[in-house]
């Protein structure tokens, strides 16, 4: 167990809705990584918040946002869901010396998100 | 634009066999080079890494061997077991601005046969 929560496990939800995950961090972490896995792109960076502000944005569409709240758990929000953004998405996080090069990104378990 | 190019994309070995995964990355920039794994159901987890200005290190029957000059580094699990089974990524680490970013290569299902 990496220590990282995510919730749900699964969402099933229709094209057009909006949808919200959640992640905890571990104890301590103040870095929260969020990842798109799909079959055919391997994991793909979307964003990273730092003790609760945006640090890095990779691939992340304009649908999509996230923010981080003050006891450190993230949201990652999904809107205008299309049938593409069906994926594996894994939230990650990492102790407060993130700048190190050694610094360890842990994953949580991931949620599935299956968009009909 | 893909930056860490990872093959082959599945893998089966015997049971004893060696497995080799293979990267290649472009930006020099890229500092750190670890290996994540990854079973079904679960997400990726550390499993050894690697400094650029290191050509070998070893950790149990795991092993990355980094050829700087090249910009290629891999992974050798001597010994496959069944228990290995699983989906790795290799990775790339740099410094983005502010932030230290990870850029994963596509991953390599590694089947090991009893």
């Amino acid at each position: 167990d990496s220590g990282v929560t995510q919730t749900p496990k699964h969402l099933i939800t229709a094209t057009g809705q909006r949808v919200t995950l959640r992640c905890s961090p571990r104890s301590g972490d103040l870095s929260v990584y969020w990842y798109q896995q799909s079959l055919d792109q391997g994991l793909q960076f979307l964003i990273q918040y730092y003790n609760g502000e945006e640090r890095a944005k990779g691939n992340i569409l304009e649908r999509f946002s996230a923010q981080q709240f003050p006891d450190l758990h993230s949201e990652l929000n999904l809107s205008s869901l299309e049938l593409g953004d069906s994926a594996l998405y894994f939230c990650a996080s990492s102790p407060p010396a993130s700048g190190t090069r050694e610094n360890i990104q842990y994953f949580g378990a991931g949620t599935r998100l299956s968009v009909l | 634009q893909q930056q860490v190019k990872q093959s082959p994309q599945s893998l089966i070995v015997q049971k004893g066999g060696i497995s080799i995964i293979n990267c290649a990355y472009e930006n020099t920039a890229f500092d750190y080079f670890p290996w994540y794994q990854q079973f079904p159901g679960k997400g990726p987890a550390l499993l050894i890494a690697i400094r650029p200005d290191v050509s070998e290190k070893k950790e149990g029957r795991f092993t990355i061997s980094f050829n700087k000059s090249a910009k290629q580094f891999s992974l050798h699990i001597m010994d496959s077991q069944p228990g290995d089974s699983a989906t790795y990524f290799c990775a790339a680490s740099m410094v983005r601005g502010s932030a230290r970013q990870l850029t994963f290569g596509s991953g390599t299902q590694l089947t090991v046969l009893p």
